[in-house]
């Protein structure tokens, strides 16, 4: 149990458009969910978490309106980019915990680059 | 402010010897740890955790040990196997529930 899909996997959009990455728990009902990004050789580093039908938490230094996140579902989170540019170019990994769990599943990532 | 520390970046066993990872903290307010397993281009796979009332945990083949006093963690793989070959992220959270993780440690294990 405690599988985590991520669509898509792989994602190239042009400069200014805006791209949209789901996170689904496939076996569980997620609590709580959490968005990450990770730059090559580096460590993952959390964006922001949310819980099904309230506003997402958004860590220090990451723009709320750039990257939108809903959390529909107990089952379904979106991270959306908005407006991307090259340098958002990333891998995005997102996470859900379940019950009292401490423990995060991890989705297997999407790749997003920005031409 | 790097609040979980892995000072080894990469680490060379060969099969069947013990491959041993190595973590620091510093905030005294984490009460949980955990390790993950990473290949490239995919998510952490979870391997095991502790809390802080612990100070050891098995599971299998893998066992982690927390030193709180030194504020250290480590996690042994014994025998290692190629297939372990992998960064490994420790990773720390208080009762917020937000992870915070080592910058990896990548395990090459040479058959």
């Amino acid at each position: 149990g405690a599988v985590v899909s991520q669509h898509p996997s792989r994602v190239i959009c042009k400069s200014g458009t805006s791209v949209k990455i789901e996170c689904r728990s496939l076996d569980f009902q997620a609590t709580t969910m959490f968005w990450y990004r990770q730059f090559p050789k580096q460590s993952l580093m959390l964006m922001a978490t949310s819980n099904e039908g309230s506003k997402a938490t958004y860590e220090q230094g990451v723009e709320k309106d750039k990257f939108l996140i809903n959390h529909a579902s107990l089952t379904l989170s979106t991270l959306t980019v908005t407006s991307a540019h090259p340098e958002d170019s990333s891998f995005y990994i997102c996470s859900a915990s379940r019950g009292q769990g401490r423990e995060q599943y991890f989705g297997p990532g999407t790749r997003l680059t920005v031409t | 402010d790097q609040q979980v520390k892995q000072n080894s970046p990469s680490l060379s066993v060969q099969e069947g010897r013990i491959s041993i990872l190595n973590c620091d903290y510093t905030n005294s307010m984490f009460d949980y740890f955990l390790w993950y397993k990473k290949y490239p281009a995919e998510g952490p796979t979870f391997l095991i955790s502790i809390s802080s009332i612990k100070d050891k945990n098995e599971d299998g083949r893998f066992t982690v040990f927390l030193n709180k006093s030194a504020k250290h963690l480590s996690l042994h793989i014994v025998p290692s196997q190629p297939g372990d070959s992998a960064v490994y992220f420790c990773a720390a959270t208080p009762l917020t529930g937000k992870l915070i993780f080592g910058q990896g440690t990548t395990l090459q294990v040479k058959p």
